[in-house]
């Protein structure tokens, strides 16, 4: 049973590019949550999608977009890139928005570095 | 807004030393609680969680963890540490929203370096 996995490992891009990181939810969950790990930080929730729909937000400006195709697979998209984005991307899937009592698990993560 | 606090940036400890990292949160509805690890090149795992019921739980590797809702606290233990537990450990809640799951809030995280 394979777990939540992410696309790319690392990733390089320089200011004012734009970047689109990949993740498959682990089998079975349909709810897929994005983070952002800067370092010697915890984890900042991004956005969460169920359904195909961006269902909350975290304090990010619209720079950041994402995208939950019919798979359940989900896209995140940063656009205009800044150095403070550099960070590690976390992506975690769940089994259900609506199922209160659930746990999230996390992929090993996307490392983007802003130059 | 929420928060959830940890107390500790950094700890060592020697091998078989007793460990306690503490966690506090400032959310007052109803929330679930948890405990994750990041090891060396690692992604984050699931330590141990609380829902509801019995306020002590116990995880994963020896660790426990105790729900204290007057304190709002979730401090991790374990009784003896291992070399193998060096480790960042983030608390981090979940609270309810509209009826369904919301997201989770983390704190900033404690590495924990143990000496063999």
């Amino acid at each position: 049973d394979a777990g939540v996995t992410q696309s790319p490992t690392h990733l390089i891009k320089t200011r004012g590019q734009q970047v689109t990181l990949r993740c498959s939810p682990k089998s079975g969950h349909d709810t897929v949550s994005w983070y952002q790990q800067a370092l010697g930080q915890g984890p900042q929730f991004i956005f969460q999608y169920y359904e195909e729909e961006e269902r909350q937000r975290g304090n990010f400006p619209d720079r950041f977009s994402g995208h939950q195709f019919p798979n359940y697979s989900s896209e995140l998209n940063v656009n205009a890139l800044l150095l403070g984005d550099s960070a590690l991307y976390l992506c975690a899937s769940s089994p259900g928005l609506a199922v209160i009592q659930e746990t999230q698990y996390f992929g090993p993560g996307t490392r983007l570095l802003v130059l | 807004a929420q928060s959830v606090s940890q107390h500790n940036h950094h700890v060592i400890l020697s091998e078989a030393a007793s460990l306690e990292l503490g966690c506090n949160y400032s959310y007052g509805g109803t929330v679930n609680l948890f405990w994750y690890v990041q090891y060396p090149g690692q992604h984050l795992q699931l330590l141990l969680k609380y829902f509801s019921g019995d306020p002590l739980v116990k995880g994963i590797k020896g660790f426990e963890a105790e729900f204290i809702k007057s304190k709002f606290s979730f401090n991790l233990r374990k009784p003896s540490v291992q070399w193998s537990d060096t480790a960042e450990y983030f608390c981090a809640v979940n609270e309810e929203y509209g009826g369904s799951q919301g997201n989770l809030i983390f704190g900033k995280g404690t590495k924990l370096s143990v000496k063999p």
